[in-house]
């Protein structure tokens, strides 16, 4: 049974500061990973999507890295703005569905 | 142009009630989904459809009857709901093909509080 993890559960830190948020995963037997942005009182918004074949993907200031053997990706945010703050989830994607971990609350502070 | 559209986003309604909840995709993805996030914010699936016909019930019980009229909708009907159904209830959607699986979009999501 595929079981996520996430770590930290609450990071606060100053603007501008680059970050990493991490996620870890049971089952190395996953087609993709998934990171999820999520605002209060919204819905996930998608930030990154990694292939099981693939080590990487970027998008803007947003690099998510994924290593499989290890049961292991990370979401890297640079320059990290105000507007970052969210919770961010990962998601490990197995048969017909996705695996969430219990999400990063994030707060960059101005 | 919404992806992935839920109605209600808020439902209020007392125990013992029937509600429905719906939602449709206009990505023309085969497979749908339903979540389920709990006070603590932990997303769990219950069901997941692939081209109208279940694939996954998540040991969710059989008060909950989710319904697919064609691959571009799934809806949720809640009979009886109870004190501890309240939760936000999210409709997901993602193209499976070839072993390759795709992104998944998700809905805005639906408050449901039973009182």
């Amino acid at each position: 049974k595929q079981e996520v993890t996430q770590i930290p559960a609450a990071l606060s830190v100053p603007e501008g500061e680059n970050l990493v948020l991490n996620c870890s995963f049971t089952d190395s037997a996953i087609y993709n990973l998934q990171w999820f942005r999520q605002d209060p009182g919204k819905g996930l918004t998608s930030l990154l999507l990694i292939q099981s074949s693939q080590r990487e993907q970027t998008s803007g200031r947003l690099n998510a890295s994924l290593d499989k053997s290890s049961g292991r990706s990370t979401l890297y945010i640079a320059a990290s703005q105000p507007g970052d703050s969210a919770t961010y989830l990962c998601a490990a994607k197995g048969a017909q569905k996705l695996v969430f971990g219990q999400g990063t609350r994030l707060t960059i502070n101005p | 142009d919404t992806a992935v559209s839920q109605t209600p986003k808020y439902l209020v309604t007392q125990m013992g009630n029937d509600k429905s909840i719906k939602c449709e995709q206009n990505l023309g993805h085969d497979t749908m989904y339903w979540y389920k996030q709990d006070s603590k914010k932990f997303l769990k699936i219950m069901f997941s459809y692939n081209n109208k016909e279940l694939i996954i019930n998540e040991t969710v019980p059989n008060r909950f009857s989710p319904k697919s009229p064609d691959k571009a909708h799934l809806n949720l009907h809640i009979n009886s709901l109870e004190l501890g159904d309240s939760a936000v209830y999210f409709c997901a959607s993602s193209q499976e093909f070839m072993g390759v699986n795709a992104e998944a979009f998700f809905g805005q999501g639906t408050r449901l509080t039973v009182v």
